[in-house]
């Protein structure tokens, strides 16, 4: 099965400073990946999806952009963060074709903008 | 886009005593529904999920949730919880028109005490 690596697990950046995370995945090629965030006292919400390298959907308009250099690749970035950028990151990936199996997730990124 | 929704954002209960966590979705021609667990700052775990066939799924840690078509519904259960069940549950649905991305509930809260 699939093994999603994320990092940093917790990050405390101050308004303003630029933002990266990233996520590889293990254990299978070309899959479907996202980014979801988790903000306090709600559900999750779907950021971005990358079926391929180099191809982005956003879900939502917002302070975040996404990228996807390599097929097992996926990263999070911001110029400027927002206070409302606060938040726990998921990164997920699918098997890509296939509405039939299930998500894989990784441990997450507490991010704290202060 | 085909949705979920989770009826109720805390359940507190008894240890031993039985429960069942609500997830009502959109009504669609194929749906494929499943339950999340996340225990404190950590990623989400596939708990169980509906796909096809049989109505009745299982979990290996003694959940099931039954997919009822003319209610809508895929609610969770279990017979006799445990302290260690405490924890955030969502259900949340295959949607079809973003890469096969999950679509969350906002999450139920299962607070188990002894």
């Amino acid at each position: 099965s699939q093994t999603i690596h994320q990092w940093p697990a917790t990050l405390v950046q101050p308004v303003g400073s630029p933002l990266s995370l990233e996520c590889t995945v293990e254990g299978t090629s070309n899959p479907n990946l996202y980014w979801y965030r988790q903000a306090a006292g709600r559900g999750l919400q779907l950021l971005f999806y990358s079926v391929g390298i180099g191809q982005i959907s956003s879900e939502v308009p917002q302070n975040l952009s996404a990228s996807r250099p390599q097929d097992r690749q996926f990263i999070l970035s911001s110029k400027k963060l927002l206070l409302s950028d606060s938040g726990f990151y998921l990164c997920a990936c699918h098997r890509a074709g296939s509405a039939m199996t299930e998500a894989f997730f990784g441990q997450g990124t507490r991010l704290t903008v202060v | 886009a085909q949705s979920v929704t989770q009826l109720d954002s805390q359940v507190p209960v008894f240890e031993e005593a039985p429960v069942e966590l609500r997830c009502n979705y959109s009504s669609s021609v194929s749906v494929y529904l499943f339950w999340y667990v996340q225990y404190p700052n950590q990623g989400l775990q596939l708990l169980l999920k509906y796909l096809s066939g049989s109505t009745l799924v299982e979990s290996i840690n003694g959940f099931e949730a039954e997919f009822n078509k003319s209610q809508t519904s895929f609610h969770l259960r279990k017979p006799s919880v445990h302290i260690s069940d405490t924890a955030e549950y969502f259900c949340a649905v295959s949607d079809l028109n973003s890469g096969y991305a999950l679509n969350f509930g906002k999450g139920t809260s299962l607070l188990v005490t002894p």
